[in-house]
């Protein structure tokens, strides 16, 4: 089962930030969060991962709470193109990744 | 493009019949991961490999499916005796393992094979 939970849907406006939330109370102390997003009918597209500390790239910021037991993803400035499902993923002990279901994110003109 | 590529896009066959499917990853890395998506869900992990040896198989792969990585290189996933609950997205991941667990293990997907088993 995966180790994270996630909102089933999201809808957020064009040009607005989109903060979408991922609850992991389980993760251990070396496992790291991922981010992933699959446009529909491609290959996921890995966004962003973290340990401890926020993360910031190119594409979104990571903020992960001092616990460790949630995050939130950041697309600062939702486009159309953004529109995906984005998967919140913890390791499991074999250090594999154990995907949800992921939340649908709908950008709205 | 020096991402991971898979082969074909998509396939069609009749139940009953054989398909193989082909993995390129991204040159550098040595572990190479085959996964299964159905319609609204998330990838199901099928086996992995690191370099020639496969290392863990999911109980979702039954005796029907098999997958190589003779040179840990490319990796190909055959389905025997294709039936209609294969109808799904085969995914296909590389990632780059030092061995050491505190580093990321950032797996990089290919663009998945459909297939269609009528």
């Amino acid at each position: 089962d995966a180790k994270t939970t996630q909102p089933p849907s999201m809808d957020c406006a064009e040009g607005r930030a989109a903060n979408l939330p991922c609850n992991h109370s389980t993760i251990s102390g070396n496992e790291y969060v991922y981010w992933y997003r699959q446009i529909h009918s491609q290959g996921p597209q890995y966004i962003i991962h973290g340990l401890k500390n926020n993360e910031t790239n190119e594409m979104a910021s990571l903020i992960i709470t001092e616990d460790r037991k949630s995050s939130t993803l950041i697309l600062p400035h939702a486009t159309l193109r953004d529109t995906a499902v984005y998967y919140c993923i913890v390791s499991d002990s074999n250090y594999q990744l154990i995907w949800g279901a992921g939340t649908k994110l709908i950008i709205k003109p | 493009d020096t991402g991971v590529s898979q082969n074909p896009r998509h396939k069609i066959t009749k139940r009953g019949q054989n398909v193989t499917f082909r993995c390129d990853p991204i040159s550098e890395h040595n572990r190479l991961y085959w996964y299964r998506q159905t319609l609204g869900q998330g990838p199901e992990f099928l086996t992995y490999f690191q370099n020639e040896a496969q290392l863990e198989k999911s109980r979702l792969l039954s005796d029907r499916f098999s997958a190589e990585r003779p040179k840990g290189s490319f990796s190909t996933l055959e389905i025997q005796r294709t039936e209609q609950g294969d109808s799904a997205m085969y995914l296909c991941a590389s990632s780059k393992w030092t061995g050491d667990y505190l580093r990321d293990k950032t797996q990089y997907f290919g663009p998945g094979t459909r297939l269609l088993v009528l």
